[in-house]
């Protein structure tokens, strides 16, 4: 069955380092992708997705690029900042397969010091 | 995008009791589903809601545990029956609008979720 897998956690960086957040999923037929933020004591948000191979979705200074060749989907950003700690969820939805059901990871803590 | 409400947004509730989570959403939706992120876990899908008929459920989750109703394009309930510590969670339902085309690359929506403890 599909199935995302993500870097494990917690992530702690210092403020403008660079960030990326290892993604890869498994999926038999065209899914969507997406990465979403849970941030301390909120709700989930979408924070960026890409519906194709080779589209990159992009918000807030985070990038991720799909790329089908190694099913990947890993999310980067330039220089992080302490509004930037929350916990980040690789997700994907496949709806040839499986109905329009979201499949995540299982999350990545993000920590950023000043 | 779609404004999502839930109610309660906490709740401590005792073993074998039964709580009822809404959610409500400001527009007319055509899928909404109903989420549950275990302690320090990520979000595993408990059941799509579909309207006018049975929810449709993934494997490990059933009806008698956790009954589901969607009266309207707008509204749907999760019930957590008979609860034990194991179903201390957050519960959270999204919502994703097909469109008129009824296919979908759309993102799906959360509510703030329902933080359960049971004692």
């Amino acid at each position: 069955g599909n199935s995302v897998t993500q870097m494990e956690g917690p992530v702690t960086l210092s403020e403008e380092a660079f960030l990326t957040i290892n993604c890869t999923y498994t999926a038999t037929g065209y899914p969507s992708l997406f990465w979403y933020v849970q941030y301390p004591g909120e709700g989930l948000q979408l924070l960026l997705k890409a519906t194709k191979a080779d589209d990159k979705g992009s918000n807030k200074g985070f990038e991720a690029t799909y790329r089908k060749e190694t099913t990947s989907f890993h999310l980067e950003k330039g220089s992080v900042q302490v509004s930037d700690s929350a916990v980040y969820f690789c997700a994907l939805s496949d709806w040839s397969n499986q109905g329009g059901k979201l499949i995540f990871g299982q999350g990545t803590e993000l920590s950023v010091k000043p | 995008s779609a404004v999502i409400s839930q109610k309660p947004s906490r709740d401590i509730c005792q073993r074998g009791t039964s709580l009822t989570i809404q959610c409500q959403v400001d527009s007319q939706v055509t899928m909404m589903f109903w989420y549950r992120q275990q302690p320090g876990q990520s979000l595993t899908l408990i059941a799509t809601a579909n309207q006018g008929s049975e929810a449709t459920y993934e494997s490990g989750f059933v009806i008698d545990k956790f009954p589901i109703s969607r009266p309207n394009l707008t509204f749907s309930t999760l019930t957590v029956s008979n609860m034990s510590p194991e179903d201390s969670s957050i519960y959270l339902c999204s919502v994703e609008d097909l469109g008129e085309s009824m296919s979908s690359y759309n993102e799906q929506f959360f509510g703030p979720g329902t933080r359960l403890t049971v004692l």
